[in-house]
């Protein structure tokens, strides 16, 4: 079974203080490592696609990393309107139409002030 | 664009009322999935499907019927609802095949049952 573990569950940060969400997995084949932002009462909102150990994206002040069994979103300078549930999820290599389902962890709440 | 449409955005049911959440998209996604998310639980996939006539079950699927007789179209009917399937519903789409093909989501569908 595919196993998603989130830490921390809750950060908050001060403006300008860089920091790293961790998400470990276990899959049976990675197909794809998914990263989302989600604001209070809206639906996730794609942010990143991994898909080998030792990828990196980036898009403004966040950066994603994976290895073979965790992935890393990291936080540059981060401002207030970062603050946000950022979720993971994987995709793991399965038979089938079952290729395409996500795995979601409970996710890490940051939280950015000014 | 409006990507993927979910109506309605509230609701409140009768324990043992039925009801149907719709969910459209106009991305000519092949893949389509439904998720609920409860404090705590994290996104929990109920149904998916990956083309029309195509459906099949998720993590969670007890209580729930979906079709998709249209590529637009997916709706989730609550066969005979029950407090515990009080949660935020959210409608997800893909395109299939290889490439960074992230999910797009909903606003979410927030149901109450009493």
């Amino acid at each position: 079974e595919d196993q998603v573990t989130q830490s921390p569950e809750a950060l908050r940060l001060q403006e300008g203080e860089s920091s790293s969400l961790n998400c470990s997995y276990t899959v049976s084949g990675l197909r794809g490592l998914f990263w989302y932002r989600q604001d209070p009462g809206k639906g996730p909102e794609f942010l990143f696609t991994l898909y080998s150990a030792g990828e990196e994206k980036e898009k403004e002040r966040l950066k994603a990393t994976l290895t073979k069994k965790e992935s890393f979103l990291h936080i540059t300078a981060p401002k207030p309107e970062d603050s946000a549930t950022y979720l993971c999820a994987v995709q793991a290599r399965d038979s089938g139409g079952s290729n395409y389902k996500l795995t979601f962890g409970k996710g890490t709440l940051l939280t950015v002030n000014p | 664009n409006a990507g993927v449409t979910q109506t309605p955005k509230f609701q409140v049911l009768k324990t043992g009322q039925s009801m149907t959440l719709q969910c459209a998209q106009d991305m000519n996604h092949e893949y389509m999935s439904w998720y609920r998310q409860d404090p705590g639980m994290g996104l929990r996939l109920i149904h998916y499907s990956v083309g029309a006539g195509i459906t099949d079950q998720g993590e969670v699927p007890n209580g729930y019927n979906v079709s998709r007789s249209t590529t637009e179209d997916f709706p989730l009917r609550l066969l005979s609802a029950a407090p515990s399937q009080t949660s935020v519903y959210f409608c997800a789409s893909s395109y299939l095949g290889t490439g960074n093909y992230g999910y797009t989501f909903g606003s979410g569908t927030r149901l109450t049952v009493v």
